[in-house]
């Protein structure tokens, strides 16, 4: 099936700092991806929906200055958390439909994202 | 979009035995799908039962649909330890989006 790798596995970063997360379709082309966040035995929120070439589409609640999403091109969308904060320690996850028409999707394998 | 809630939130059993989890949504879909998460890691697709399907088979997984009463089971049988992981179902909607519920912590003792 279809590859997405998803970089760094793990962070650690100071409070104020800015962190980018990489997701990128391997072997595949990918116009949408979706971006999660996860907290420790919970489900997977839906952050945002990275677009190709526009404007990406944050779910509700969810601070777009905040959270950039930047999906340059059809195999790379990348996450920046900026001026992070302890509390946005989280595992955040990627992932993408596995072509044209493919109505599952192919998740990264995640980030820990540590803010001291 | 909506989410899938499952039904039990964790369940141990020994190897060999069947696992069976639930899943309730609230409105209309278009498919629902099955997926599993190892800690730490991301997700992996299982399965997909579309709307007009009642039941689903793929090697040891046995999947149902019952679109009146909005609900859904996964079946595991002749359970491993390698079974062992999170597993979330995930209603779609006509827009395609996927909204996970909390999951279904199985773990399987040998």
């Amino acid at each position: 099936g279809a590859v997405v790798s998803q970089h760094p596995s793990r962070v650690i970063c100071k409070s104020g700092t800015s962190v980018k997360i990489e997701c990128r379709s391997l072997d595949f082309q990918a116009t949408t991806m979706f971006w999660y966040r996860q907290f420790p035995k919970q489900s997977l929120m839906l952050m945002a929906t990275s677009n190709e070439g526009s404007k990406a589409t944050y779910e509700q609640g969810v601070e777009k200055d905040k959270f950039l999403i930047n999906h340059a091109s059809l195999t790379l969308s990348t996450l920046t958390v900026t001026s992070a904060h302890p509390e946005d320690s989280s595992f955040y996850i990627c992932s993408a439909p596995g072509g044209p028409g493919d109505e599952k999707l192919f998740f990264g394998s995640g980030t820990q994202l540590s803010v001291l | 979009s909506q989410q899938g809630e499952e039904d039990p939130q964790a369940l141990s059993i020994q190897e060999g035995e069947n696992a069976t989890m639930n899943c309730s949504y609230k409105t209309s879909i278009n498919n629902l799908q099955w997926y599993r998460q190892n800690s730490g890691r991301g997700l992996v697709h299982l399965i997909l039962i579309r709307s007009n399907e009642r039941e689903k088979h793929s090697g040891r997984l046995r999947v149902t649909l019952d679109t009146s009463k909005k609900s859904s089971s996964l079946l595991i049988t002749a359970s491993r330890a390698a079974d062992t992981a999170s597993y979330f179902c995930a209603p779609v909607d006509s827009w395609g989006k996927l909204q996970f519920g909390a999951g279904t912590q199985v773990v399987v003792t040998p």
